[in-house]
């Protein structure tokens, strides 16, 4: 079954702790992408990555911290920088990079005790 | 960056109508994508449209890249239709990220 899939669907953060959020994809796709979302608002981007080892900062990268050591899986970090982490997260890959349908994973909500 | 526009921001329909969602663009884009988001988070592709017209069972789309707009179309509207429907597109030089507008909620009542 191919597609996108993310874990955990649910995350609770306490003050001071970093948390990482999974995704992985089975579609051969080389980017992969971090959006968040709040509520009522639409998708800001975190961070890309177009090719294994390499990523960039989006627009909203301060807090956030990723990796792309395998093609198929991005995972992100919410670090203790990031002040106001509540909100739902959503991963999404696309073959190859901006100029290509994005298709998107189930998406993690993230809250902060 | 591009701005995106989307209206209306909300829209209450009647199961069976028909809806047009509008999405208006600051500057010239490419890669222009809708999609829809079900209230359980999940988004969907529904368009990949740059320029011209698609259709897709009950739904279409047109995109007037040298007017900087596109629309959605849904016929016979049907409750599973509800939801956020996002439109997004990149600027049409370098390789700019994915631009999302803020969505139309779509209510579709029985």
């Amino acid at each position: 079954d191919g597609g996108i899939t993310q874990s955990p669907k649910y995350l609770f953060r306490k003050e001071g702790q970093n948390v990482t959020l999974s995704c992985e994809q089975n579609l051969n796709h080389d980017a992969m992408y971090w959006y968040r979302q709040d509520p009522g608002q639409g998708l800001r981007l975190i961070y890309y990555s177009q090719i294994v080892n390499d990523f960039q900062k989006g627009d909203i990268a301060e807090g956030y911290s990723v990796s792309r050591e395998k093609k198929e899986s991005f995972p992100l970090t919410v670090t203790s920088a990031q002040k106001n982490p509540t909100a739902f997260y959503l991963c999404a890959s696309s073959i190859a990079g901006n100029q290509e349908t994005q298709y998107f994973g189930p998406g993690t909500r993230l809250l902060v005790l | 960056g591009i701005q995106v526009e989307q209206s209306p921001p909300d829209l209450i329909l009647q199961e069976g109508a028909n809806s047009t969602l509008r999405c208006n663009f600051s500057d010239s884009v490419n890669n222009l994508q809708w999609f829809h988001q079900n209230p359980w988070g999940q988004l969907i592709n529904l368009f990949y449209i740059p320029s011209g017209t698609k259709q897709n069972g009950r739904l279409s789309a047109t995109t007037v890249a040298t007017e900087r707009y596109s629309l959605l179309y849904i016929s016979s509207s049907q409750t599973t239709d509800s939801g956020v429907y996002f439109c997004a597109g990149t600027a049409n030089f370098g390789n700019e990220k994915l631009t999302f507008g803020t969505g139309t909620r779509l209510t579709i009542i029985p």
